[in-house]
């Protein structure tokens, strides 16, 4: 149980597009989910805290206009990179608790690979 | 903000020795202490954790020790094998809000 997936594994777009990243709880639900941001031989910082039916916590630094979250639903939370630069590829991982279980143990998806061409 | 120092960077040890690596935070209302391993390109995996209301956990070969005085918490890994070889992050969860801050990461070298 307590699987998160992610949508895309991977994708390259241009500079200046926009680019939607979905992150989803299979098994369980989840009223928060976190996005991080993993640049190459680096740890993963946390962008923001996804909030459902709530807007998102932003973390310092990280601009809440080109970074839009969404989470609609109690299994479905979106990160939107809008107008991509080259400087936001990075691998992009979301996480989420089962909070209905009690746990404290946070399940990763398995990430994607953004680039920025 | 929760500051977290991860040491060493790098740890480099033959199989079958130990390894040891250890984690300092900022908050003292922190009350869950994960480890978590990285693949290359993967995402991260819980290896153990341990709450702020027990001082050591084990599991086989890894264990983690936890001193909420000082506001550290350690990974041990005994009798290492090369698989074991991959970054290792801290990650203790900041109070308020849930959200783990992760370390800087820790990479480890078991040489055969």
């Amino acid at each position: 149980g307590a699987v998160v997936s992610q949508h895309p594994s991977w994708v390259i777009c241009k500079s200046g597009t926009s680019v939607k990243i979905e992150c989803r709880s299979l098994d369980f639900q989840a009223t928060t989910m976190f996005w991080y941001r993993q640049f190459p031989k680096q740890s993963l910082m946390l962008m923001a805290t996804s909030n459902e039916g709530s807007k998102a916590t932003y973390e310092q630094g990280v601009e809440k206009d080109k970074f839009l979250i969404n989470h609609a639903s109690l299994t479905l939370s979106t990160l939107t990179v809008t107008s991509a630069h080259p400087e936001d590829s990075s691998f992009y991982i979301c996480s989420a608790r089962d909070i209905l279980a009690g746990g404290w143990e946070q399940y990763f998806g398995p990430g994607t690979r953004l680039t920025v061409t | 903000g929760e500051n977290v120092e991860q040491h060493p960077s790098t740890l480099s040890v033959q199989e079958g020795d130990s390894a040891v690596i250890k984690c300092t935070y900022s908050d003292s209302a922190s009350n869950y202490f994960p480890w978590y391993k990285q693949e290359l390109g993967k995402r991260p995996q819980l290896i153990i954790d341990i709450r702020s209301n027990v001082g050591e956990k084990k599991d086989q070969r890894i264990a983690v020790t936890l001193n909420k005085t000082a506001k550290h918490f350690s990974l041990h890994i005994t009798e290492t094998q090369p698989e074991d070889s991959a970054v290792y992050f801290c990650a203790p969860r900041v109070n308020q809000g849930g959200k783990l801050i992760f370390g800087q990461g820790t990479e480890l070298s078991v040489k055969p």
